[in-house]
């Protein structure tokens, strides 16, 4: 079972470039998440989405945006990167009552 | 809102040796507690969670941990750790009927020395 994948597993950036971030479950579940991870602070969220078509801010939503065309694919996408989005993106899936199953994640360094 | 808090942000410890990890958290409303390990390079792994019922929750890999409602607190133990234990361990919450959304603590990195 592949489970949650995320791609590409690694990016490197120019300040001011854009690019997409995709996760694909095969679980079935409704629930999509994105984190990011930052030495010392845990895991944030940054956006969520319940189900095909929707998609909600969470912790630290500012400078990404989301989208959930298909039930299986969460995209993360930063219009303008900037230093600060240097971070360790992963990806979670999970549904009703059900601990979230997540991806090995994707580092992004921005220059 | 909630938060959560890893008392530990590194825990040395010998193989074989007893090892407890502290999580202590706020909320004001009923939560769900996890525990997840992330091993080098990889994703986070569930170790265990508490929902309702029992308070000793055990989970994979020898680990168990106790949701002390009066102490808002939720302690992983293992009675002897491997070398292979070796990770970052996170502690988590989610407010019930929330869409599952998790609250991380900082994290604590486990290491265990031969």
């Amino acid at each position: 079972n592949a489970g949650v994948t995320q791609t590409p597993k690694f990016r490197v950036l120019k300040t001011g470039q854009s690019m997409t971030l995709l996760c694909a479950q095969d679980m079935n579940h409704e629930y999509m998440y994105w984190y990011r991870q930052d030495p010392g602070m845990g895991l944030r969220l940054i956006h969520y989405s319940v189900g095909e078509g929707t998609t909600a801010k969470g912790e630290v939503p500012d400078g990404y945006n989301v989208s959930r065309l298909k039930k299986q694919n969460f995209l993360l996408g930063l219009e303008s990167a900037a230093p600060s989005q240097t971070s360790v993106y992963f990806c979670a899936s999970s549904s009703f009552n059900q601990p979230q199953h997540f991806g090995d994640g994707t580092r992004l360094s921005i220059l | 809102a909630q938060s959560v808090t890893q008392l530990d942000s590194q825990v040395p410890v010998f193989e074989e040796a007893p090892v407890e990890l502290r999580c202590n958290y706020s909320s004001s409303v009923s939560v769900y507690l996890f525990w997840y390990v992330q091993y080098p390079n990889q994703g986070l792994q569930l170790l265990l969670k508490y929902l309702s019922g029992s308070t000793l929750v055990k989970g994979i890999n020898g680990f168990e941990a106790e949701f002390n409602k009066s102490q808002t607190s939720f302690h992983l133990r293992k009675p002897s750790v491997h070398i292979s234990d070796t990770a970052e361990y996170f502690c988590a919450v989610s407010l019930k009927g929330g869409y599952n959304k998790l609250i991380f603590g900082a994290g604590t990195r486990l290491a265990v020395h031969p």
